[in-house]
């Protein structure tokens, strides 16, 4: 079936530091793949997309590449802020839905 | 301006009640979503609603009906209400791929 792994978190940076966030899929077909943002209390954001392989998606400082080789859509930043705390979700769609990771959780210290 | 809207956002209710969630998306889409996120912040499909049309509806207790006037609004109802069905709900609405969420509603069975 279809589904989406991601790496357990929280994971823990200080501010500057390199952020990567794995995610690994299963599916049939070529689905396109999000990540999502959920900042404390509110409902979830898309941060980027990817709708076919070797696309890479990017915004506010992330980005993430569809890799159909290793099925990854890993997400990075090359220098997290304090404000980038929150959860993150890979997602893919399949038909109508979007089948969700089970969420990384990013904490940022000063 | 909200895209998304939910109402209410906290409810908090006894063990066998019936309650009620409204969402109402002014973003023009055809497509909209209920979703479950449970206390590890695992997010979960319930319904899928076409221009009115119930199109997914993934093994939830019938306890639960949603219900779609008009294709901008997809209302939640919860007949007797159980402890698990704590947890925050989410609306979404969509058009092609992309999934944009409304705030939730935080609901708590005591």
């Amino acid at each position: 079936g279809n589904s989406v792994t991601q790496m357990e978190g929280p994971v823990t940076l200080s501010e500057e530091a390199f952020l990567t966030i794995n995610c690994t899929y299963t599916a049939t077909g070529y689905p396109s793949l999000f990540w999502y943002v959920q900042y404390p209390g509110e409902g979830l954001q898309l941060l980027l997309k990817a709708t076919k392989a070797d696309d890479k998606g990017s915004n506010k400082g992330f980005e993430a590449t569809y890799r159909k080789e290793t099925t990854s859509f890993h997400l990075e930043k090359g220098s997290v802020q304090v404000s980038d705390s929150a959860v993150y979700f890979c997602a893919l769609s399949y038909t109508d839905k979007l089948i969700f990771g089970t969420g990384t959780r990013l904490q940022v210290f000063p | 301006d909200t895209a998304v809207s939910q109402t209410p956002k906290y409810l908090v209710t006894q063990m066998g009640n019936d309650k009620s969630i409204k969402c109402e998306q002014n973003l023009g889409h055809d497509t909209m979503y209920w979703y479950k996120q449970d206390s590890k912040k695992f997010l979960k499909i319930m319904f899928s609603y076409n221009n009115k049309e119930l199109i997914i509806n993934e093994t939830v207790p019938n306890r639960f009906s949603p219900k779609s006037p008009d294709k901008a609004h997809l209302n939640l109802h919860i007949n007797s209400l159980e402890l698990g069905d704590s947890a925050v709900y989410f609306c979404a609405s969509s058009y092609s791929y992309e999934q944009y969420f409304g705030p939730g509603t935080r609901l708590t069975v005591t």
